[in-house]
């Protein structure tokens, strides 16, 4: 059974920090690990999706790679603001309970403080 | 504006009394699918749609049905709810089942059961 451990469970940053965050996953056989952003009230915010044949995808300030043999996954923030606090999921897909659903990591809570 | 809505927002309801949180997307995506959200937990999936009338169980489908008559809706309903039930639930679509498609998510229905 797939599980996704994303540690640590919360981490506190002065603006202006880089940072990662860390996903793990227990099996390598995925379909995609998609990062997403959870703000309290607005829901999930898709972020990057890399698929298993890719090894990073990057968005703005936003740097994540993939090592699919490790099981592992990093979420790269430069240049911390505070407007990136909130909570960081990342989920894979995996291929051998189907295509049809997403398993999802705890989440890591940002503060970035000014 | 591409969006997944979902209503109530919030919900405080009593042991039994039959609900129905909606979900609605404007992208003409195929595939729908309801998620909760608990502490520790992370996100598990109730039920997804691969289109409409085609609807199948996720991990944790106990206590829950979904009917997908329209393509661009996907309500949960819960017949006789519990407290155990007491959740933040997230709906989701992506252009369709497969791999290569990231999924939206809608804004979250926080529902207490007491």
């Amino acid at each position: 059974k797939q599980e996704v451990t994303q540690i640590p469970a919360a981490l506190s940053v002065p603006e202006g920090e880089n940072l990662v965050l860390n996903c793990s996953f227990t099996d390598s056989a995925i379909y995609n690990l998609q990062w997403f952003r959870q703000d309290p009230g607005k829901g999930l915010t898709s972020l990057l999706l890399i698929q298993s044949s890719q090894r990073e995808q990057t968005s703005g300030r936003l740097n994540a790679s993939l090592d699919k043999s490790s099981g592992r996954s990093t979420l790269y923030i430069a240049a911390s603001q505070p407007g990136d606090s909130a909570t960081y999921l990342c989920a894979v897909k995996p291929r051998n309970t189907g295509f049809q659903k997403l398993v999802f990591g705890t989440g890591t809570r940002l503060l970035v403080s000014p | 504006e591409a969006q997944v809505t979902q209503n109530p927002r919030y919900l405080i309801t009593v042991t039994g009394k039959k609900l129905t949180v909606t979900c609605s997307q404007n992208m003409n995506h195929e595939y729908m699918s309801w998620y909760r959200q608990d502490p520790g937990l992370g996100l598990r999936q109730i039920y997804y749609s691969m289109n409409v009338e085609v609807t199948d169980k996720g991990d944790v489908p106990e206590g829950y049905k979904v009917s997908r008559k329209e393509k661009r809706n996907f309500p949960l309903i819960l017949e006789s709810p519990s407290p155990n039930q007491t959740s933040l639930y997230f709906c989701a679509s992506a252009h369709d089942g497969t791999v290569a498609y990231e999924q939206y998510f809608g804004p979250g229905t926080r529902l207490t059961v007491t």
